[in-house]
């Protein structure tokens, strides 16, 4: 079975901080990990996707997540914080049938 | 390409009375899905396609619940009898195969946000 599991539902940051997003995930394949991003009133958008290639997986605007399989993580980080950067973030684990799994989300804020 | 598009955004309806959803999913994707989306949580998936066939309904789902995609393009979600509970962000992905990486990348709409009063 997949799941995810979002350690944080709230981060705060100031602006010019770093940023750690915590995700841990269960699977029972090779999982293809995902992050989504949601700002108010807008659909999801894809950051950064984990398919078995390298672990270390660069996004967009300058996010960066890390595949641990010992510690079955894929938290997301980014070096220093926007103010746009605010918004819910979301880990999806994708099973062998292409089904998502979505984490119950971690909402930033970023404080100016 | 406009991405996927959802219609309505909004829909405010009352208790018992039907809702119908559409979604119209990037041209060249062959796979479509439908996602629940409730306050403070991250999306549950409800069903998916691949062109018109319908290959998997998750247990969420109740009868109430029906979804088509007549021609493999565009899909509908109608819900009949509507209840309270059933007031949630509704959310359409599609997604096609990737040759260059061997997977699949889900699209998302902005999604219907249903009212049910």
């Amino acid at each position: 079975a997949q799941s995810v599991t979002q350690l944080d539902s709230h981060v705060s940051v100031s602006e010019g901080t770093p940023v750690l997003l915590r995700c841990n995930y269960s699977s029972s394949y090779s999982p293809s990990l995902f992050w989504y991003v949601q700002h108010p009133n807008k659909g999801l958008q894809l950051l950064l996707k984990y398919t078995s290639a390298a672990t270390l997986v660069k996004g967009i605007n300058g996010f960066e997540a890390e595949f641990k399989k010992s510690e079955t993580s894929f938290h997301l980080t980014k070096p220093s914080a926007h103010m746009s950067d605010a918004a819910e973030y979301f880990c999806v684990v994708r099973n062998n049938f292409n089904k998502f799994y979505f984490g119950s989300g971690t909402k930033l804020n970023v404080k100016p | 390409d406009t991405g996927v598009s959802q219609d309505p955004r909004h829909k405010i309806t009352k208790r018992g009375q039907n809702v119908t959803f559409r979604c119209d999913p990037i041209s060249e994707h062959n796979r479509l899905y439908w996602y629940r989306q409730t306050l403070g949580q991250g999306p549950e998936f409800l069903t998916y396609f691949q062109n018109e066939a319908q290959l998997e309904k998750s247990r969420l789902l109740s009868d109430r619940f029906s979804a088509e995609r007549p021609k493999g393009s565009f899909s509908t979600l109608e819900i009949q009898r509507t209840e309270q509970g059933d007031s949630a962000m509704y959310l359409c992905a599609s997604s096609q195969y990737s040759l260059r990486d061997s997977s699949y990348e889900q699209y998302f709409g902005p999604g219907t946000r249903l009212t049910v009063t």
